[in-house]
C-alpha cells in the first residue's frame, strides 16, 4: 500500500517571500513518480511540478522547485517570491502502477499581502 | 474548449435516492478516474478505467458503481446514497496506456459538490 503524509495542515507567507512545504511518502515500488497539485478556491486541480523517482536531479518550473530526498521518501515544494494568486490547497501526491495517484491530506497556503 | 466536464455541478439528494454523475473529456485520453474529497482526507480514489472497457477498483468502492460508456465517457452512479457519500466528486484523465504507469498528469474535472441529507 502506497501513503502519502502532510504534516503542515496550514501555513501562511507573506507575499515575495519563500515557502517550503513538506511531503513524506512510502512505497515498496523502486518505479514512482511524486507531483503536487494546487486546488485555488475556484476548486480546480491545478498540476504545479512532478519528479520522476529515477532522476536524481530535482524538478523546476518556474518559481517552483522541489527538494526530493529518495532515501528519506521526502518530497517538498518550495514556492519562491511568493504571490497573492498562489493561495491555494497543496496536494502533494504518489503515482504507481496502474496509473494511480496517492493523495496526501492537503496543506492550505495562504499569501498575506 | 479542451478538458473534462463534470456534471452537474450541484446536487442536493435525500438518503436511499439513486444519482449518476457524468464525466465526458475531448482530450482523447484513455484512462479515467472517479475521485472524492472530504476534508482532511485528501483525493480518495473510488474507481479508475485504464481504458474503454475496463474498469477497477480504487480505495474506496462501496457504494459506487460505474460505467465506461465509450472512450470520451465515465460515469460513476450511486444505487442507495447514504449521508456518508457527502463529498466533492472529482473526474481525471490521463493520456496513458498500458503499461501503466504514472508519469503523466492527471487532468481534473471541476467537481460535483454532492449533498445527502
Amino acid at each position: 500500500a502506497q501513503t502519502v503524509t502532510q504534516s503542515q495542515p496550514e501555513m501562511s507567507v507573506q507575499e515575495a517571500e519563500t515557502v517550503t512545504l513538506s511531503c513524506t511518502y512510502d512505497t515498496s515500488e523502486s518505479n514512482y513518480y511524486l507531483f503536487w497539485y494546487k486546488q485555488p478556491p475556484s476548486r480546480q486541480m491545478i498540476l504545479v511540478i512532478r519528479q520522476e523517482a529515477y532522476k536524481q536531479q530535482n524538478a523546476t518550473e518556474n518559481r517552483f522547485s522541489v527538494n526530493f530526498q529518495k532515501a528519506a521518501k521526502s518530497f517538498s515544494l518550495k514556492i519562491s517570491d511568493s504571490q497573492l494568486g498562489d493561495t491555494a490547497m497543496y496536494f502533494c501526491a504518489l503515482g504507481t502502477s496502474g496509473s494511480r495517484l496517492t493523495f496526501g491530506e492537503g496543506t492550505q497556503l495562504t499569501v498575506n499581502p | 474548449n479542451a478538458g473534462v466536464t463534470q456534471t452537474p455541478k450541484f446536487q442536493v439528494l435525500k438518503t436511499g435516492q439513486s444519482m449518476t454523475l457524468q464525466c465526458a473529456q475531448d482530450m482523447n485520453h484513455n484512462s479515467m478516474y472517479w475521485y472524492r474529497q472530504d476534508p482532511g482526507m485528501g483525493l480518495r480514489l473510488i474507481y479508475y478505467s485504464a481504458s474503454e472497457g475496463t474498469t477497477d477498483k480504487g480505495e474506496v468502492p462501496n457504494g459506487y458503481n460505474v460505467s465506461r460508456l465509450n472512450k470520451r465517457e465515465f460515469s460513476l452512479r450511486l444505487e442507495s446514497a447514504a449521508p456518508s457519500q457527502t463529498s466533492v466528486y472529482f473526474c481525471a484523465t490521463t493520456r496513458q496506456r498500458l503499461p501503466l504507469l504514472s508519469n503523466q498528469p492527471q487532468h481534473f474535472g471541476d467537481g460535483t459538490r454532492l449533498s445527502i441529507l
